[in-house]
């Protein structure tokens, strides 16, 4: 089993929806998790860290966390176009060196 | 711009050259890392330095050979890459090197003939 798992994709959806990204992963004791954005030929950008069980909201993005069952996912509201790229998840699995998902790929259509 | 440059942008080396990649960051972190990010693979991590001292080398062949001065500065020396090497190398820093968040430079696009 992957330390990190991500669904490939590509996710498809129209603009304006709402889309769902989702990350499992195998270490129960990884303690910190991140969202990152990566467009096409650039570098990963920070979207959103989350720490705690539960959501945490910052704009038009949602992080939700549930260690119990061992996945994180990211939600966004009212999807753009310019939301397109991929999305990576990474975590601490219990070290001091992060593990990256291979990442899902969003499209939103206009 | 953010707060980790990376010079060259681009690179075209061939087998027998020696090269170096160049990482900087600004933002006062202890800790920097390389990765290596070849086409629909996830990022690999190749290195992590902690206050200038290396804390991680994944495995990575003898042929990549990095060098921390400074919390500030980070180098990856190549030489006698394979083609296989070819990728894009992107150098990234945190706080400490504790799980904390990474901040990612733009990356040098690397392509060995």
């Amino acid at each position: 089993q992957k330390e990190v798992e991500q669904n490939s994709g590509p996710l498809s959806v129209p603009e304006g929806a709402i889309a769902s990204l989702n990350c499992t992963y195998s270490d129960r004791g990884s303690q910190s998790f991140f969202w990152y954005r990566q467009y096409s030929g650039k570098s990963p950008e920070l979207i959103m860290s989350i720490y705690s069980n539960g959501d945490k909201e910052d704009g038009r993005f949602t992080a939700q966390l549930n260690k119990a069952s061992q996945y994180v996912s990211l939600l966004i509201r009212d999807s753009q176009p310019s939301d397109s790229a991929t999305y990576l998840c990474a975590l601490n699995p219990s070290s001091y060196k992060l593990i990256f998902g291979s990442g899902t790929r969003l499209l939103v259509r206009p | 711009e953010t707060g980790v440059t990376q010079t060259p942008r681009h690179l075209v080396m061939g087998m027998t050259n020696k090269k170096s990649l160049k990482c900087e960051q600004h933002l006062g972190h202890n800790a920097m890392y390389w990765y290596k990010q070849s086409a629909k693979k996830p990022l690999e991590l190749m290195f992590v330095y902690n206050f200038k001292e290396q804390t991680e080398n994944n495995s990575v062949p003898s042929r990549f050979s990095p060098e921390c001065p400074n919390s500030s500065h980070l180098f990856l020396h190549l030489h006698t890459l394979q083609p296989e090497d070819s990728a894009l190398y992107l150098c990234a820093s945190s706080q400490e090197a504790a799980g904390e968040t990474q901040y990612f430079g733009p990356g040098t696009r690397l392509l060995v003939l």
